[in-house]
């Protein structure tokens, strides 16, 4: 696609339930990164993917957060028994794999507010 | 560890003036530097970067930023400001042996009063 698609652009749930956000990458990028914002703060790094693999999950904030990339494409984020503290706004990037100096591209991320 | 600094949380400027938005860094070794902006409610749009050569560098919509190694700075910079430039500013550093993720300061609102 043209840019980095983030789906739903919005989410409220309930407390305790589990939530699936969805990214779509650009095409033929192979890197894909997590991100959350909350609100006044800065970027939380959560997940680094390079291809299906995730060789830096060191940001998840705790065992409710998970994420899986498949064919190298689409990466889910899940996170199980949502509490209130994870209202935040959620950042997809891609970029190409090679070097460190290669950009990376935001999705406009999906705002989930936990109630 | 590895951390990125933009000492201002606002800056305010009138339209047609100069801007500069600060960043210094900390990270070992020789790092590349971006700057992103972000406008209400979209994601974070790339301006620039640097990656090696020559400290000024250039980008979109008229920014630029210089580096300064001594001083572990990557300041923003436009010679004349517009209303539009109005929005969240980031600047990231990703360490030249760690491609796995941006380090991401917390970010400058600058204000551009007409």
């Amino acid at each position: 696609g043209a840019g980095v698609s983030q789906s739903p652009s919005n989410k409220v749930t309930e407390k305790g339930k589990d939530v699936e956000l969805r990214c779509d990458p650009i095409s033929g990028h192979t890197a894909l990164y997590w991100y959350r914002q909350s609100l006044g703060q800065g970027l939380e790094f959560l997940i680094y993917f390079q291809g299906n693999s995730a060789p830096d999950k060191s940001g998840l904030p705790s065992d409710r957060f998970s994420a899986e990339r498949t064919g190298g494409s689409v990466s889910t984020l899940t996170i199980q028994r949502t509490q209130q503290e994870d209202s935040a706004v959620y950042l997809c990037a891609s970029s190409r794999a090679g070097t460190g100096g290669t950009e990376a591209f935001f999705g406009q991320g999906t705002r989930l507010t936990v109630v | 560890a590895q951390s990125v600094a933009q000492p201002e949380d606002q800056v305010n400027v009138a339209e047609g003036n100069p801007l500069t938005v600060k960043c210094t860094y900390s990270v070992s070794g020789n790092p590349y530097l971006f700057w992103y902006v972000q406008y209400p409610n979209r994601g974070l749009q790339f301006l620039l970067k640097y990656i090696t050569g020559d400290n000024l560098v250039k980008g979109s919509y008229g920014f630029e930023a210089e580096f300064n190694k001594s001083q572990t700075s990557f300041h923003l910079k436009k010679p004349s400001a517009l209303v539009s430039d109005s929005a969240l500013y980031f600047c990231a550093v990703r360490p030249m042996y760690n491609f796995n993720k941006f380090y991401f300061g917390s970010g400058t609102k600058l204000n551009v009063k007409p």
